[in-house]
């Protein structure tokens, strides 16, 4: 079984900081990770998918580094807004392999 | 709209009894998924299918079984072999391939009576 940690599990952001939170996994075997945000009562949203080792991706105010020698994975969120309060997913595919090993997730609470 | 259903939203089991929970796409996609997700914990991959009449068994088949006729629709069977069914159920879609990105319903919230 494969183990993809995130850390925290949960963390409250007053609006307006900027926070950043972690998926690590394994560093060997890997082909992809996925990003998703979980807005309560909603259905999870794609992020970002990332490939390439020193990857950066960026939607908004939200960004993702990826680091595949080492096995993890930075979210950014900069400027919080109450609307950013989801739990967000990380999801590892590993080489010859074709399903996504999720994460336990970081659950964000903005307060304003 | 072009998206995925699922019902009910909320299912009761009874002891012994076999419930089936139905999901619906339109996106044309051929991968389906059925994830399981218990407090705490993440999504954990029950069964998936990549192309209609086949399927394959995730990490956590037991007391599970599907089917996938058409290409539309990849229902869940929750049998009475599953000693612990209450958790909430996702179902995902994608185009094939291990990049893609995967798009989920609602989910089905089912509790043991």
């Amino acid at each position: 079984i494969l183990n993809v940690e995130q850390s925290p599990q949960s963390l409250h952001v007053q609006e307006g900081d900027s926070t950043n939170f972690t998926c690590s996994f394994p560093s060997s075997n890997f082909y992809a990770l996925h990003w998703y945000r979980w807005e309560t009562a909603k259905s999870p949203e794609a992020l970002f998918v990332m490939t390439l080792n020193g990857d950066e991706k960026k939607k908004g105010r939200i960004s993702a580094t990826l680091n595949t020698k080492e096995g993890y994975s930075y979210l950014y969120i900069k400027g919080s807004q109450p609307e950013d309060s989801a739990t967000y997913l990380c999801a590892f595919v590993k080489a010859a392999g074709n399903k996504l090993t999720f994460g336990g997730g970081t659950r964000v609470l903005v307060k304003p | 709209d072009g998206g995925i259903t699922q019902s009910p939203k909320y299912l009761f089991r009874k002891e012994g009894q076999n419930v089936t929970l139905s999901c619906e796409q339109n996106l044309n996609h051929d991968a389906m998924y059925w994830y399981r997700q218990d407090p705490g914990q993440g999504l954990r991959l029950i069964y998936y299918s990549q192309i209609v009449n086949d399927f394959q068994k995730g990490d956590i088949a037991e007391g599970y079984s599907v089917s996938r006729e058409k290409k539309e629709s990849f229902p869940l069977t929750v049998t009475s072999a599953q000693k612990n069914p209450t958790a909430f159920y996702l179902c995902a879609s994608s185009i094939v391939g291990r990049r893609e990105t995967q798009y989920f319903g609602p989910g089905t919230r089912l509790l043991v009576l």
